[in-house]
């Protein structure tokens, strides 16, 4: 089963501040996704990191407020910029492998609040 | 465009009964749609996953989910609730249109009562 790291696994930041967070796993993936899980709610895909080349965002995010890096195929880093009390929530990023497509395996997640 | 609806935010039922748990879905592609279990303080785990061959999917811990075209649902399904399947339930759609999406559905919590 895959193995993925997130670090930091929590954080508490001051408004206005930017925090990067880290995505390891522990063999080559083909696909690595970022979510945002909001207090109560589903998660929503935030991006898809691709190596090499910048960052397929969603509808409603943008590279200023989230950029994100995958310099290979085993890590990522999402980061959170100029952030506010809106941005509290728990970020997860996901991978795919190429033996089990489509099938996401998630990381334990950073769970954020912002003061 | 696309979408997935959960039909119950919250599901109780007592141990050893069904569960059902509804998901409806909208898609202008042929979808691949998923059912993702999410524990209290755990991760995410794959529960079941349909892409596109046989219609009856079976998954991890007895649960089983029915792809109907006709109707657009893939509802979750169980024969008999375990106290151990408290938890979110999220049913997930994915499209390989001209932007790939992947679309959470708002979740349902199931409740196990003894």
């Amino acid at each position: 089963s895959a193995v993925i790291s997130q670090k930091p696994s929590r954080d508490i930041c001051q408004r206005g501040t930017s925090l990067t967070i880290q995505c390891q796993v522990d063999s080559q993936v083909t696909m690595m996704f970022w979510y945002r899980q909001q207090p109560g709610q589903s998660l929503t895909l935030i991006a898809t990191a691709n190596q090499g080349s910048e960052a397929t965002y969603e509808s409603g995010f943008v590279i200023d407020k989230f950029p994100i890096s995958r310099p290979n195929l085993t890590f990522s880093t999402l980061t959170v910029s100029n952030m506010s009390p809106e941005d509290s929530s728990i970020y997860l990023c996901s991978v795919e492998y190429r033996e089990t497509r489509e099938t996401q395996y998630f990381g334990p997640g950073t769970r954020l609040l912002v003061l | 465009a696309q979408s997935v609806t959960q039909l119950d935010s919250h599901v109780s039922v007592s141990e050893g009964t069904p569960v059902l748990l509804r998901c409806n879905y909208s898609s202008s592609y042929s979808p691949s749609l998923f059912w993702y279990v999410q524990h209290p303080n755990k991760g995410l785990q794959l529960l079941l996953k349909y892409t596109s061959a046989a219609t009856l999917v079976k998954g991890i811990n007895g649960f089983e989910a029915e792809f109907k075209k006709s109707e657009t649902s893939f509802h979750l399904t169980k024969p008999s609730a375990h106290m151990s399947d408290a938890a979110e339930y999220f049913c997930v759609v994915r499209s390989y249109s001209s932007a790939s999406k992947i679309i959470f559905g708002s979740g349902t919590r199931l409740s196990i009562r003894p």
